[in-house]
């Protein structure tokens, strides 16, 4: 298995809702990441988790929560988030100098 | 401390006219350095990357970047663009042991009939 796997693809939420994006990889990478894109920009990192444990978070705010329950899984957590948070949420993991990006997750806040 | 500038924001290429997408790198340190390609509500897809081999790097669908350090450029090429070539291309570098990535600000590929 040489994929990250992203769910679900598209999710439009409330600003009162509460959602998780989810993120799963199976090749034994040990760094997992976060990142937001807008359109017409590059991605932006948002958190790094290196042995289930996070190791950067890019002065995110606080109503994205990230968790790495195991190895393999990476979730984000999402609670009252503003409409300027909608964006495509791309997940990626790494080992050594190789990177694997999942397809993403196009979030739209109304 | 690490950058990328991609020189151009958009390039427009006629179908089977080579391709030139132009990267130059700033790193205080050997880098790893990778093009991705993004099409319309798509993720990331790796095209080729440089870490310390061949100096020529090979990717998928026909791409080529020559890491260059002299002139700290990284540039993509492709003989003959193809329609399904449009997309948005992202220059990368990392460090060679690390793990932040630093995207540039992307070229828009556009293929006209």
């Amino acid at each position: 298995d040489t994929e990250v796997t992203q769910t679900p693809k598209h999710l439009v939420m409330g600003m009162t809702n509460k959602k998780s994006l989810k993120c799963e990889q199976h090749m034994g990478h040990r760094a997992m990441y976060w990142y937001k894109q807008k359109a017409k920009k590059p991605p932006e990192l948002m958190f790094v988790y290196s042995y289930e444990k996070l190791s950067i978070n890019e002065s995110v705010p606080s109503r994205f929560s990230p968790e790495c329950p195991n190895s393999s899984l990476l979730n984000l957590h999402l609670h009252a988030l503003q409409p300027e948070d909608s964006a495509l949420y791309l997940c990626a993991s790494s080992r050594d100098s190789g990177y694997t990006f999942g397809s993403g997750t196009r979030l739209t806040v109304v | 401390a690490q950058s990328v500038t991609q020189l151009d924001s958009h390039v427009s290429v006629s179908e089977g006219t080579p391709v030139l997408l132009r990267c130059n790198y700033s790193s205080s340190y050997s880098p790893s350095l990778f093009w991705y390609v993004q099409h319309p509500n798509k993720g990331l897809q790796l095209l080729l990357k440089y870490t310390s081999a061949a100096t020529l790097v090979k990717g998928i669908n026909g791409f080529e970047a020559e890491f260059k350090k002299s002139e700290t450029s990284f540039h993509l090429t492709k003989p003959s663009a193809h329609m399904s070539d449009a997309a948005e291309y992202f220059c990368v570098v990392s460090p060679r042991s690390g793990r932040q990535l630093t995207f540039g600000s992307g070229t828009q590929l556009t293929v006209l009939p």
